[in-house]
């Protein structure tokens, strides 16, 4: 695509719900991360993967959290038995593959808000 | 994940001022340093990627310079215009892992 899309754009669920966010990255980018970004903060990394693998995902905040990326290229990220404390915007980001020469911007989606009741 | 800080949090200059704010990063294992600009309610999209110790990067009225063994970046911006306002982050990752961590963003207000 043009861009990295992210869907849905407002989630509003919840406590104890289930939610899928997902990610789909400019095409032949194959580094993808997700980051957390609460309001007038900068982004909290949580997740990143180079292809189908994930290479860190030191930034999860528990096991509530994971993400997967099967297919290496759109990647979905779950949050099981959602918190109020679970409410933030959660955005997307890929590149082209950091590493050795290639130091790769991001190009970020607009975002998922999540609001968790 | 390498701890990155930025100062000052937020800043307010007249139109037509220069300003410049600072970005603070641990120096060891030292990737690459990244500097964005997030306008309110769009994503935040690249300004430079610095490598090596001693790189000036230009964009316009916008400059960043980067030392790696003290570990701190500076980004300049000479005579500010009310659309430079913005939040711009810094962003530095290492060579054990790549990930890009980023700071809470320095939060430029320019008023005509």
């Amino acid at each position: 695509g043009a861009g990295v899309s992210q869907s849905p754009r407002y989630k509003v669920t919840k406590r104890g719900q289930d939610v899928a966010l997902r990610c789909d990255p400019i095409s032949g980018h194959v580094s993808l991360y997700w980051y957390r970004q609460a309001l007038g903060q900068g982004p909290e990394f949580l997740t990143y993967f180079n292809y189908e693998a994930q290479q860190d995902k030191s930034g999860l905040p528990n096991d509530r959290f994971s993400a997967e990326r099967p297919e290496g290229s759109i990647s979905t990220l779950t949050i099981q038995r959602t918190e109020q404390r679970d409410s933030a915007m959660y955005r997307c980001a890929s590149s082209i593959l950091l590493g050795g020469l290639n130091t790769g911007e991001l190009f970020f989606g607009e975002g998922s808000r999540l609001t968790v009741l | 994940i390498l701890n990155v800080e930025q100062s000052p949090q937020s800043l307010h200059v007249q139109e037509g001022d220069s300003t410049n704010f600072t970005c603070s990063f641990p120096s060891s294992n030292f990737y690459a340093l990244h500097w964005y600009r997030w306008e309110t309610a769009k994503s935040p999209e690249a300004l430079f990627v610095m490598t090596l110790n001693g790189d000036e990067k230009k964009k316009g009225r916008i400059s960043a310079t980067l030392n790696t063994k003290e570990g701190y970046s500076y980004l300049y911006i000479k005579g500010s215009q009310p659309e430079d306002s913005a939040t711009y982050l810094c962003a530095s990752n290492s060579n054990s892992g790549y990930a890009l961590n980023f700071g809470k963003g320095t939060s430029l207000l320019v008023t005509p």
